[in-house]
């Protein structure tokens, strides 16, 4: 079965740093990893996606992400943090082991500080 | 297009009575899907429809969900009798076309709460 762990819960940040996302994936096929970002009291939205083309992928809002096979991890990374950025993000993985359905990670809460 | 559309937006209710969701995906999107988020869990898939036909209903955590597609654009999420745990955010999501890898669109979510 796949599998993703978000290795932090929260993490802060002042704004202009840069900000760094850890997320490690199990799987036992050539994975489909995602990246949403979920505002308060608002839906999720995509911010990228990695389906085996180039391994770093960049996305909306100015993030990227890097697939790393040897170290199972596709970790979220943005140069400089904006206070627009403070939500939560969540690792997702598309379980293509029969079920073909999204698994999500726990979420990581980015605070960003003035 | 105005997105997924979910009613209502909030719902307080008592323990034992019925609830009931309603979801509108995106026009032209053959993929639907209800999740659920707590605290305790985090996002929970609870069934999926292609087509208006359901696929995988395996999320559903008990016999007292169901839900329902009749047409491509409108769902149904029901709960009957609705206890105190089942608090929590559902939304709904859509997309278009096989591949689950597709980016799925997200409702703004329906925040339950039963006392």
């Amino acid at each position: 079965a796949q599998s993703v762990t978000q290795l932090d819960s929260h993490v802060s940040v002042s704004e202009g740093t840069p900000v760094l996302l850890r997320c490690n994936y199990s799987s036992s096929y050539s994975p489909s990893l995602f990246w949403y970002v979920q505002h308060p009291n608002k839906g999720l939205q995509l911010l990228l996606k990695y389906t085996s083309a180039a391994t770093l992928v960049k996305g909306i809002n100015g993030f990227e992400a890097e697939f790393k096979k040897s170290e199972t991890s596709f970790h979220l990374t943005k140069p400089s943090a904006h206070m627009s950025d403070a939500a939560e993000y969540f690792c997702v993985v598309w379980d293509s082991g029969g079920y073909n359905k999204l698994i999500f990670g726990a979420g990581t809460r980015l605070a960003v500080h003035p | 297009d105005a997105g997924v559309i979910q009613s209502p937006r909030h719902e307080v209710t008592e323990m034992g009575q019925e609830v009931t969701l309603r979801c509108k995906p995106i026009s032209g999107h053959d993929y639907l899907f209800w999740y659920r988020q707590t605290m305790m869990r985090g996002l929970e898939l609870l069934i999926y429809f292609n087509n208006n036909v359901p696929i995988d209903d395996s999320g559903m955590p008990e016999d007292r969900f169901s839900a329902k597609m009749p047409n491509a654009s409108f769902s149904t999420l029901k709960i009957q009798p609705s206890e105190p745990r089942d608090s929590a955010v559902y939304f709904c999501a859509s997309t278009r076309g096989l591949a689950l890898v597709n980016e799925q669109f997200f409702g703004p979510g329906t925040r339950l709460t039963v006392l």
